[in-house]
């Protein structure tokens, strides 16, 4: 079975500050990455995935990830980043058995933006 | 905005009642999902349905049990269920694979149905 972990529970940054949200991956073959935030209450967002192609995906909301395939690593980043990034950010990944169906999420990291 | 929308928002529910849950979206997606999600913790994969058949049961006891009547709806219907089943279920939807290929989209989410039993 696939899986994502995410190594930190929680990332505080200053506002301003560039900002990294950590994810690795366990796959067998090529990985279908995606990152989601959700806001408390919510939904989840869809940000951004990696399927193929350039290793450097850009996203929603100024939100990019860089995948390293040596590493094994799907980390999040924001150049800047705001107050209202503050959330929850899940890592997933899509299980290559049952045709992709079966979409794993890591256990989240709270990313907390201080003013 | 989210293209899949969930009801009810909220839902209080005893332990002897029957209520059910709806997820619509209308994006011609043929892949729906059930997620459970618990607060602080990720969403738990429950039911995929692909083409309107049930493809993925996780393990899920019966007390849930979901249907789905054609390509644009999902229910989940709710029967007997513990206080322990409070959470929040989340809809997603993606567009699947063609019959027989790999589905590598991402998923689209609705905001969810609060629930709570007593």
């Amino acid at each position: 079975a696939q899986s994502v972990a995410q190594p930190e529970d929680q990332v505080n940054v200053a506002e301003g500050n560039p900002l990294t949200v950590k994810c690795t991956y366990s796959v067998s073959g090529n990985p279908y990455l995606f990152w989601y935030v959700q806001y408390p209450n919510r939904g989840l967002q869809f940000l951004l995935k990696y399927i193929t192609g350039d290793n450097l995906v850009k996203g929603s909301y100024g939100f990019e990830a860089e995948f390293n395939k040596s590493q094994t690593s799907f980390h999040l980043k924001k150049p800047s980043a705001l107050v209202s990034d503050s959330a929850l950010y899940f890592c997933a990944v899509r299980d290559k058995d049952n045709y992709g169906q079966n979409f794993v999420f890591g256990p989240g990291t709270r990313l907390s933006v201080l003013p | 905005d989210t293209e899949v929308t969930q009801t009810p928002k909220h839902l209080v529910m005893g332990m002897t009642n029957k209520k059910s849950l709806k997820c619509e979206q209308h994006m011609g997606h043929r892949a729906m999902y059930w997620y459970k999600q618990k607060a602080k913790k990720p969403p738990e994969l429950m039911f995929v349905y692909s083409y309107e058949k049930l493809s993925i049961n996780e393990s899920v006891p019966s007390r849930f049990s979901p249907e789905c009547p054609n390509s644009s709806l999902l229910n989940l219907h709710l029967h007997a269920l513990q206080p322990e089943d409070s959470a929040l279920y989340l809809c997603a939807s993606s567009q699947a694979g063609s019959s027989g290929s790999l589905d590598t989209g991402e998923l689209f989410f609705g905001e969810g149905s609060r629930l709570t039993v007593l």
